[in-house]
């Protein structure tokens, strides 16, 4: 396809356990995004790779969460030992170019409940 | 400490009139502001931006109004249409971290027939 896809849309888990969020940019996109949205909320800025390379990892709010672009392309978040509060939507979004906000495509989510 | 606000949760307008959505921001560092619209289940697109070096930008039926001293902007839709009935959400960036977008909570505007 020609846009960002997310898999899976949606996610359930029990507290404690460990998920994985995918993430497959668009086609020739060097920098890809993650966000979480809470609901009712915006989207929250979390890390952001420029190929490979994790520039920024400032919103990730803990050393449980842990993001991956091992060769520049597919993403995937990943949540240990999951908590009730870690339920909202993951966004991913990427981006041609490591500039402009502009230019950021976002995907459609991966809507986690925690139970 | 939200450093975007969208005070107004919900707007109603009727089809054909005018549809303002509002926006306060605090951070004084911020020069380039970002309106994004969203459906339900999907991921947000891009509508219209401005630059802290404008205080107005068209395109079609779409304006944004930057007010920097005031630290507002609003976007206004007109004539509103049934297409236009989303969750829209206003982001700022500071240039020299121009990937980080801080993003207000959004407002749902409801375009009435």
């Amino acid at each position: 396809g020609a846009g960002v896809s997310q898999s899976p849309r949606y996610k359930v888990a029990k507290r404690g356990q460990d998920v994985a969020l995918r993430c497959d940019p668009i086609s020739g996109h060097v920098s890809l995004f993650w966000y979480q949205q809470a609901l009712g909320q915006g989207p929250e800025f979390l890390t952001y790779f420029q190929n490979e390379a994790q520039l920024d990892k400032s919103g990730l709010p803990s050393d449980r969460f842990f993001a991956e672009r091992p060769e520049g392309s597919v993403s995937t978040l990943k949540i240990q030992r999951t908590q009730q509060e870690d339920s909202a939507v993951y966004l991913c979004a990427s981006s041609l170019t490591g500039t402009g906000p502009l230019n950021q495509h976002f995907g459609d989510g991966t809507r986690l409940s925690i139970l | 400490d939200q450093q975007v606000k969208q005070n107004s949760p919900s707007l109603s307008v009727q089809e054909g009139r005018i549809s303002i959505l509002n926006c306060d921001y605090t951070n004084s560092m911020f020069d380039y502001f970002l309106w994004y619209k969203k459906y339900p289940a999907e991921g947000p697109t891009f509508l219209i931006s401005i630059s802290s070096i404008k205080d107005k930008n068209e395109d079609g039926r779409f304006t944004v109004f930057l007010n920097k001293s005031a630290k507002h902007l609003s976007l206004h839709i007109v004539p509103s249409q049934p297409g236009d009935s989303a969750v829209y959400f206003c982001a700022a960036s500071v240039m020299d971290s121009n990937y980080q977008l801080i993003w207000g909570a959004g407002t749902k505007l409801i375009i009435k027939p």
